[in-house]
């Protein structure tokens, strides 16, 4: 089975702290992505890779980075955390196989205060 | 508005009944999927439809496809309590690259 893990369930952070948010998938997948879930709006994307040091930006990519540098880990970065960061992020992964099945870690829910 | 909206947003019914969701979207899509989410949990991917079937089971799981209408439903037969979640569909639209879409979710909850 494949497995996706985060690095934490829960997180709390200050205003302005940088947040590490890491996800680890032990299947060889090459695609990566990082999404955020909000009540009412869904899931959206805010970036995937698609191979070591590769990147794409998502449908909201402001306020976040991200970094690939080994092919089973992908970080979400918030530079400067604010308060509308606030939200379930959940990474998942996929084959390179054009759109195929995701495969989702538990989420991280965060809370910037 | 989004690619994919489901319908209803909530859903209440007695175990054993059928449970049944939809799924609308706008651009054409390569394959449409749906996943569940348990309370407070990643996704589970639960069946993947192509733009060229019609309909395809998966245990209790039907889903079928109208590209002509653009739409898709799930159907969950002699639901249980367990199967009391919240369920996407999500889009694989046609130059979309490797992305999905997801839609804003139908909650179910399944009573005793």
């Amino acid at each position: 089975d494949v497995k996706v893990t985060q690095s934490s369930r829960y997180l709390v952070k200050r205003t302005g702290e940088k947040v590490f948010l890491e996800c680890v998938q032990d299947m060889d997948h090459e695609n990566m992505f990082w999404y955020r879930q909000d009540p009412g709006l869904g899931l959206r994307l805010i970036y995937f890779s698609y191979d070591v040091k590769m990147k794409e930006k998502g449908d909201i990519p402001e306020g976040y980075s991200v970094s690939r540098e080994k092919k089973e880990r992908f970080s979400l970065i918030l530079e400067s955390a604010s308060t509308n960061q606030t939200s379930m992020y959940l990474c998942a992964s996929s084959l390179v196989v054009y759109q195929e099945t995701q495969y989702f870690g538990p989420g991280t829910r965060l809370l910037v205060l | 508005s989004q690619q994919g909206e489901e319908d209803p947003q909530a859903l209440s019914i007695q175990e054993g009944e059928n449970a049944t969701m939809n799924c609308s979207y706008k651009t054409s899509i390569n394959n449409l999927q749906w996943y569940r989410q348990n309370s407070g949990r990643g996704l589970v991917h639960l069946i993947l439809i192509r733009s060229n079937e019609r309909e395809k089971h998966s245990g209790r799981l039907r889903v079928t496809l109208d590209t002509s209408k653009k739409s898709s439903s799930l159907l969950i037969t002699a639901s249980r309590a367990a199967d009391t979640a919240s369920y996407f569909c999500a889009t694989a639209v046609v130059g979309g690259g490797n992305k999905l879409t997801f839609g804003t979710g139908t909650q179910l909850k399944v009573e005793l």
